[in-house]
């Protein structure tokens, strides 16, 4: 069974710093990698997805994440966060044949403090 | 609004009573879900179902029944609550292998 690791339960950070979350994952063989980020009493919406192709993947708010197949990793960053990035978030995987069955980490709650 | 809406919202209610949570998507999307996430927020998988029929059923207790009336709809229904299911349950819906959709919540609160 595949596992999902983010070392980090919590990460605090000033406003316009540069921040990473950790994400490791289990598995030898090809992998989906997601991140997916949940603002308080929301749902989960999906940051960045990594399927094939390029492995630098970037989102619309200037996050981006890089599979690395040799480390086994898929950490998020952003090299200047802001207040409105204050959220919890999962990394996840799945396998490419059974791709709706994902396997999520335990999540990183980022704090973005003034 | 396209999106995938839950309810209620929030539900509080006595140990040994029966309840269900009702999901929606009006996405077309084929599959649809239902996750338990727990007061450390660890996200886990209950069910899935595709175009109405069962695909992944996780250790849960069956005491947990999904239902699946057509495509856009998944309910979960929970006979005898416990203690323990106080949780947050999320449903999700995609379409086929492309990444899910997730609905706000259902906070679940047994006294």
């Amino acid at each position: 069974a595949q596992s999902v690791t983010q070392l980090d339960s919590q990460v605090p950070v000033f406003e316009e710093a540069p921040v990473e979350l950790r994400c490791n994952y289990s598995s030898s063989v090809s992998v989906y990698l997601f991140w997916y980020v949940q603002y308080p009493n929301q749902g989960l919406q999906l940051l960045l997805k990594y399927l094939s192709g390029s492995t630098l993947v970037e989102s619309i708010n200037g996050f981006e994440a890089e599979f690395n197949k040799s480390q086994t990793s898929f950490h998020l960053r952003k090299p200047s966060v802001h207040i409105s990035d204050t959220a919890e978030y999962f990394c996840a995987v799945s396998d490419p044949g059974s791709a709706r069955q994902l396997t999520f980490g335990s999540g990183t709650q980022l704090t973005v403090l003034p | 609004d396209t999106a995938v809406s839950q309810t209620p919202k929030y539900l509080v209610t006595q140990m040994g009573n029966d309840k269900s949570i009702k999901c929606e998507q009006n996405l077309g999307h084929d599959t649809m879900y239902w996750y338990k996430q727990d007061s450390k927020k660890f996200l886990k998988i209950m069910f899935s179902y595709n175009n109405k029929e069962l695909i992944i059923n996780e250790t849960v207790p069956n005491r947990f029944s999904p239902k699946s009336p057509d495509k856009a709809h998944l309910n979960l229904h929970i006979n005898s609550l416990e203690l323990g299911d106080s949780a947050v349950y999320f449903c999700a819906s995609s379409h086929s292998n492309q990444p899910q959709h997730f609905g706000d919540g259902t906070r679940l609160s047994i006294l």
